[in-house]
């Protein structure tokens, strides 16, 4: 079956770095998505990567690892509104993206 | 630039109700998509659509139907609610499905329906 497991909450502080791990096993795969979910809102594209490494974009990482089914999104100098939930997603086969519950990022002053 | 925007932004139904709910999207997407959100699961799809003309079965598709007639709207009609359909409905779309960067998905805001 096709199944994502990421923690559930996580609590960081503000100026601090975090790292949201995520594990997947997918039928198939063509890349994987971070998304953060802001509480009451939609959805929205952080990164993609398909191949192994790290991708970086400003304060947000993302690292994959193909063989070990596993990523994870880095966040630095974390700022208040960077308390959201943060949705792992890979593509399988069928170019459909099987999500997580995600996880609920916690930001303290 | 809209972007996707969805209609109604929340509603509350009696049972029973035929409800459509409205999604429309002004980037020339191929691709799109209707998940339902509830609390503590992730999104789980309901129907999806690869382009004007053609609609499949997510992984929750039963009391849902949809219709693709043009490139830019993806409604999805509830033909007699029930309330286990009480959750938050988000519409998405996306270029293509070529399993690549064109595969991201953009959300409209979502319509919270609450099924008494």
């Amino acid at each position: 079956g096709q199944n994502i497991d990421q923690p559930t909450e996580m609590t960081a502080t503000e100026g601090a770095i975090v790292q949201i791990n995520c594990t997947y096993q997918t039928s198939g795969f063509n890349g994987l998505f971070w998304y953060q979910q802001h509480a009451g809102e939609a959805p929205t594209f952080l990164s993609y990567n398909v191949l192994d490494g790290l991708e970086e974009k400003g304060r947000f990482s993302s690292f994959l690892s193909r063989s070990k089914g596993y990523s994870y999104l880095l966040l630095k100098e974390l700022q208040m509104k960077d308390s959201a939930s943060y949705l792992c997603a890979p593509l399988d086969s069928n170019y459909q993206l099987i999500w997580g519950a995600g996880t609920k990022l916690i930001i303290k002053p | 630039i809209a972007g996707i925007t969805q209609a109604p932004t929340s509603q509350i139904l009696a049972a029973g109700r035929r409800m459509t709910l409205r999604c429309t999207q002004d980037m020339r997407h191929n691709a799109m998509y209707w998940y339902r959100q509830d609390l503590g699961l992730g999104l789980r799809l309901i129907h999806y659509s690869n382009t004007a003309g053609t609609t499949g079965k997510g992984e929750v598709p039963d009391g849902y139907s949809v219709s693709r007639a043009n490139t830019d709207d993806f409604p999805l009609t509830l033909a007699s609610a029930v309330p286990s359909q009480t959750s938050v409905y988000f519409c998405a779309s996306s270029d293509s499905i070529a399993g690549g960067p064109t595969d991201t998905q953009y959300f409209g805001p979502g319509t919270r329906l609450t099924v008494l």
